[in-house]
């Protein structure tokens, strides 16, 4: 099982539809967690941190849920902006902080 | 304020050839890596620097040395390149290991 898991997609949506997708990760031990975004022939950003109450931003909603070790990014009124992949980044400690990060999820989101 | 600063964009090498890719960041960094980029996969940890002088391998070292210069600047330098490891190349920097990374452009890299 690999270290962190997330549906690669590609998810199609139209301009305006809610989209939420997870991520599973599998040490228990993970410390923070993260989404980045990373456009096409680009360098991954940071959209935004995941907090253990979850957190908004905007359109933008990340929750956690330890029990069930994963994490989620829910997207509000699209835009084909948002078009993009979406990368979860795990932290665990093991020995060392070590950052893992999923093989992203493709979004799309269409006019 | 530049941030993570990489060079070069884009490099082709033959197998055998050696290069150095150049990382520069400005932020006060003291943690810097560098990552490659495969599709399909995830990001995967080349080399880690805490500090300067100090480098620690990652998940996939084989083939790549590293150089911590200063606090600025993290190199990373293929001396007998293999197809294997063409790939993307991101260099990155974060206040501390394990928090926020912020990273630079990217190197295209294909080996011949």
């Amino acid at each position: 099982r690999k270290e962190v898991e997330q549906d690669p997609g590609p998810f199609n949506v139209p301009e305006g539809a809610t989209v939420a997708f997870n991520c599973t990760y599998s040490n228990s031990a993970s410390q923070s967690f993260f989404w980045y975004r990373q456009d096409c022939r680009k360098e991954p950003k940071l959209l935004m941190s995941v907090y253990s109450s979850g957190n908004e931003d905007g359109r933008f909603t990340a929750q956690l849920n330890r029990a069930s070790q994963y994490i989620s990014l829910l997207i509000r009124d699209s835009k084909l902006s948002d078009s993009a992949t979406y990368l979860c980044v795990v932290n665990q400690y093991q020995g060392a902080q070590k950052l893992v990060f999923g093989q992203g999820t493709r979004l799309t989101i269409n006019p | 304020n530049a941030g993570v600063t990489q060079t070069p964009k884009f490099q082709v090498l033959k197998t055998g050839q050696s290069m150095t890719l150049q990382c520069a960041q400005d932020m006060n960094h003291n943690s810097m890596y560098w990552y490659r980029q495969d599709p399909g996969m995830g990001l995967r940890l080349i080399y880690y620097s805490a500090s300067e002088g100090t480098t620690d391998k990652g998940e996939v070292p084989n083939g790549y040395n590293v150089s911590r210069l200063n606090k600025r600047e993290f190199s990373l330098r293929l001396e007998s390149a293999a197809p294997s490891q063409t790939s993307v190349y991101f260099c990155a920097s974060s206040e501390v290991r394990g928090e926020k990374l912020f990273f630079g452009s990217g190197t295209q890299l294909s080996v011949l």
